[in-house]
C-alpha cells in the first residue's frame, strides 16, 4: 500500500497568513493526488486534484503543487472559513489511501 | 443538484451486522462508482472499498474485504454497504462519496455520514 505522510499535523495562523501543508508518498504516484478540506461534524470537500487542478467554486487562494512523492497545499491569506482540517488523497495504486490530516486553527 | 442521502444513525451490538444506504440524485448514477470511507472518532479518513454503479463490480481494501459486502440497486439509484461482525473500534462515521467511471479516483461529492456505534 501507498503510505502518506502530512506535515505539520496541526498548525496556528494569523488570519491573512500564507498557510503550506505537505503531503509526502513513500512511492511515485505521479499526479495522482487529492486535497479535501474537512470541517467538524462535516463531510470532506473536495479542494484540488490531480496535484494541481482547483475543484469549481473552490476561491482562488487555494493552490497545489508537487509531483512524484511530495506535494503541497497551499492557502494565500487564510481566511475564518479555511479552519478545519486537510487531508490528502493518492489514486496511483488501489489501495485509495489518505494523509493523517492537517489541522489547521488560529493563532 | 447532486446529492449523496445516507440512512441515518444506528446502534448495533458486538458481532452485529450494519447495512448503510446511500441513495444518489441529480445525475446519472450508473455512470460512477460509490465508494465507502470509514472515519473513526477524532480519527482521519480509511477508505473501505469501491462498487461499480454501472456493472456492480466490486473493489475492497484488504482490511475489510471478509466482512463487507457493497451492493446497490440501479432501479432506486441506491448503494449499499453491509459491514458484519462488528466490534466497539468499528464505531465510525461512515461516508459514501461518488467517483465518475473512468476518470482519476477524486470523490467530488459526499453523502452527509452515518454513525454507527457498536456497544454492548
Amino acid at each position: 500500500d501507498v503510505q502518506m505522510t502530512q506535515s505539520p499535523s496541526s498548525l496556528s495562523a494569523s488570519l491573512g497568513d500564507r498557510v503550506i501543508i505537505t503531503c509526502q508518498a513513500n512511492q511515485d504516484i505521479s499526479n495522482y493526488l487529492t486535497w479535501y478540506q474537512q470541517k467538524p461534524g462535516k463531510a470532506p470537500k473536495l479542494l484540488i486534484y490531480d496535484a494541481s487542478n482547483l475543484e469549481t467554486g473552490v476561491p482562488s487562494r487555494f493552490s497545489g503543487g508537487g509531483y512524484g512523492t511530495t506535494f503541497t497545499l497551499t492557502i494565500s491569506g487564510l481566511q475564518p472559513e479555511d479552519l478545519g482540517t486537510y487531508y490528502c488523497q493518492q489514486h496511483d495504486n488501489p489501495p485509495i489511501t489518505f494523509g493523517p490530516g492537517t489541522k489547521v486553527d488560529l493563532k | 443538484q447532486v446529492q449523496l442521502v445516507q440512512s441515518g444513525a444506528d446502534v448495533k451490538r458486538p458481532g452485529a451486522s450494519v447495512k448503510v444506504s446511500c441513495e444518489a440524485s441529480g445525475f446519472t448514477f450508473t455512470d460512477f462508482y460509490i465508494h465507502w470511507v470509514r472515519q473513526a472518532p477524532g480519527q482521519g479518513l480509511e477508505w473501505m472499498g469501491r462498487i461499480n454503479s454501472n456493472s456492480g463490480d466490486t473493489l475492497y481494501a484488504q482490511k475489510f474485504e471478509d466482512r463487507v459486502i457493497m451492493t446497490r440497486d440501479t432501479s432506486i439509484s441506491t448503494a449499499y454497504m453491509e459491514l458484519s461482525s462488528l466490534k466497539s473500534d468499528d464505531t465510525a462515521m461512515f461516508y459514501c462519496a461518488r467517483d465518475v467511471l473512468g476518470g482519476g479516483t477524486v470523490f467530488d461529492y459526499w453523502g452527509q455520514g452515518t454513525l454507527v456505534t457498536v456497544s454492548s
